[in-house]
Order: structure tokens, then sequence, then C-alpha cells
């Protein structure tokens, strides 16, 4: 199984309201990663958790807060949000010790703020 | 990490060959050479990776010449279905993998 999911496909919220992006891999892997992704642009890292330790972050603003309960599942937590936040959301996920940029990406979450 | 410059578009018609060049002149001994490919909406697709020489799999050869300072990507025979951005990334995970992608090469297949 290479399967990474993301729930849900589509999300729309306003800029005071609190939501919860959800990622979960079933392939043993101790690295996950949530990218964020503006239209006709390259996925941006965000952050990336190494067995279920914050590893990185890239200067992300405090109203995403990222959570690794387990191995297998990764949330992405949205407060505050602002309208150029809006984006396609992915998460990935990797082996730690691999040898070159193997990631398993999820199909993304459409996040549009009002 | 080593910087990648590839180019921004490409065309091609169905059922030729496409090959995609990434020039990587500052790669590091330990990195590995890593396509990705993206359609629309979707999250990117791992395709193959290369360290030197060539690499085959049932979807693309990746071809490293003996200087590793460029690299290219071969598609046979191409579909509409192959129209798609694609992604070079250079670098070595040594851990977890802080990886930044470059602007891509949007290819269009043209009927």
């Amino acid at each position: 199984d290479t399967e990474v999911t993301q729930t849900p496909k589509h999300l729309v919220m306003g800029m005071t309201n609190k939501k919860s992006l959800k990622c979960e891999q079933h392939m043993g892997h101790r690295a996950m990663y949530w990218y964020k992704q503006k239209a006709k642009k390259p996925p941006e890292l965000m952050f990336v958790y190494s067995y279920e330790k914050l590893s990185i972050n890239e200067s992300v603003p405090s109203r995403f807060s990222p959570e690794c309960p387990n191995s297998s599942l990764l949330n992405l937590h949205l407060h505050a949000l602002q309208p150029e936040d809006s984006a396609l959301y992915l998460c990935a996920s990797s082996q730690v010790q691999g040898q070159g940029y193997e990631q398993y990406f999820g199909p993304g979450t459409r996040l549009t703020v009002t | 990490l080593a910087k990648t410059t590839q180019p921004i578009s490409m065309d091609s018609y169905e059922g030729q060959e496409v090959n995609i060049t990434c020039s990587h002149n500052n790669i590091a001994t330990n990195d590995y050479i890593t396509w990705y490919q993206q359609f629309p909406s979707q999250g990117p697709r791992f395709i193959i990776q290369g360290y030197k020489t060539k690499v085959t799999n049932e979807v693309a050869s990746l071809f490293i010449p003996a200087d590793r300072k460029s690299s290219t990507l071969s598609l046979p025979r191409v579909s509409l279905s192959d129209t798609a951005v694609y992604y070079c990334l250079v670098g070595w995970s040594g851990g977890y993998q802080k990886v930044t992608f470059g602007t891509g090469t949007k290819l269009q297949v043209i009927p």
C-alpha cells in the first residue's frame, strides 16, 4: 500500500474559524511532511516530522499548528487564517533514512479562506 | 541544497520520446537525483531516482553523465495523459528530507 490519504478534499472556512486537516499513511514511514502549494507554483515545505517529533518548521505563521499523534497520522490545525492562505495543502511521507528524496504525496486538501 | 535548472515548458506530439534535462552544477557527492510528476490539483508523484549512469523503470529512464552535473528524464512514447509538470530535485536525505522544489517543466503533449 503506497497510499497517503488526506481529508477533507475541499475546505472553505472563514477567517475566525478553527478547522483541521488530516493525513494518514500505512507504509511504515517515520517522516511526514506538510506542504503548501499556490496555483502554478511548486510545493513549499512547511513542516517536517521525524519519529513523531517536529524536526523542521519553515518559519510558518502560528495560525498553522501541526500535530503528529502517532506514526501514521498527521494533522494540521488551522485558526484565524487569512485569504492569502488559500492554497492546496499537501501531505507526504517517506522513510527517514532514505537515499534521495523519495516521498509519497497525498491528493491534497484545497483550502479556501473567505 | 543543490540548485537545479530546468526548461520552463516543452511541447511534444503524442507517440514521441520526450527528454527533459535538468542542470545541477553544484551537486554534492552524496546527492541523488529525483524526478516527480504532478498533474493539476494533485500531489506530486515520484517517478524515478538515480545516483549515476542509467536507471530505468516501467515509467521512465534517467540518464546521468559521469560528471553528474546534469540529468535527463526520458519518457518513451508520450500520450496526452503525460501532460503534467515535471520536477527535478537533487539532494540526500541522511535523515528527514528537507525538500525544495524548483520551478519544474510544464510538458504539454499535443495530439
